[in-house]
């Protein structure tokens, strides 16, 4: 069984599109996460959210919104597709009190052209 | 702030010990991770620290100085499959966790 699960792998998009990618984790996590892999594959934060808070890193635009319809789904959605939106997208969870371990989606490829 | 810095490249021969290091400064620390991700794959975790010392996992281990704001990893045995990027992360207070660019490790023959 994929304990998180992405979808989907790939997206290519036009810029100025609206485009959401959808993560679910089995875990029974009560903690998930979106991070940004640009490509010199600078791992990055974007998200931290739980059913008390949601944390965002300070530098991703409003254009990018996490959506948490249940604690086994973070999806994000990303409006006004840009070019410099390109990167692989990794959804991840963990439990709030071991938030160092986390285990990750297979990540999404996206493509803004 | 946070800043983390470890070697972009390193190469080692196949049943060597290679160490990679990690210096990083934090406001507040909860700990120092270790992850591993293969080229094209998701990062898995590897270990964590946050007492000092040198903490053992089969051929891996990681070391960290909470003084000297340094960490290693330090990979025995090494084998073509350790081929990969070794992430250092840390956690400061209240906040995620913070990645730092990676060790794109090149294990050779």
């Amino acid at each position: 069984d994929t304990a998180v699960s992405q979808t989907p792998k790939y997206l290519v998009t036009q810029m100025g599109n609206d485009k959401s990618i959808k993560c679910e984790q089995n875990l029974g996590h009560d903690t998930m996460y979106w991070y940004k892999q640009d490509s010199k594959k600078f791992l990055k934060i974007m998200f931290s959210y739980n059913n008390k808070e949601l944390i965002i890193n300070e530098t991703v635009p409003n254009r990018f919104s996490p959506k948490s319809p249940d604690k086994a789904h973070l999806n994000l959605h990303i409006n006004s597709l840009e070019l410099g939106d390109s990167a692989v997208y990794f959804c991840a969870s963990s439990q709030a009190h071991k938030s160092y371990e986390q285990y990750f989606g297979p990540g999404t490829r996206l493509t803004v052209t | 702030g946070q800043n983390i810095d470890q070697p972009t490249e390193m190469t080692a021969t196949e049943g060597a010990i290679v160490q990679i290091n990690c210096t990083y400064q934090t406001s507040g620390f909860n700990g120092l991770f270790w992850y591993q991700q293969h080229a094209g794959e998701a990062p898995t975790f590897l270990s964590y620290n946050v007492l000092d010392g040198l903490e053992e996992k089969g051929r891996f281990s990681s070391f960290l100085s909470r003084s000297k704001g340094y960490s290693y990893l330090l990979l025995k045995e090494l084998q073509m499959k350790d081929s990969a990027s070794y992430l250092c992360a840390v956690s400061p207070l209240g906040t995620p966790l913070v990645f730092g660019k990676g060790t794109r490790l090149s294990v050779i023959a």
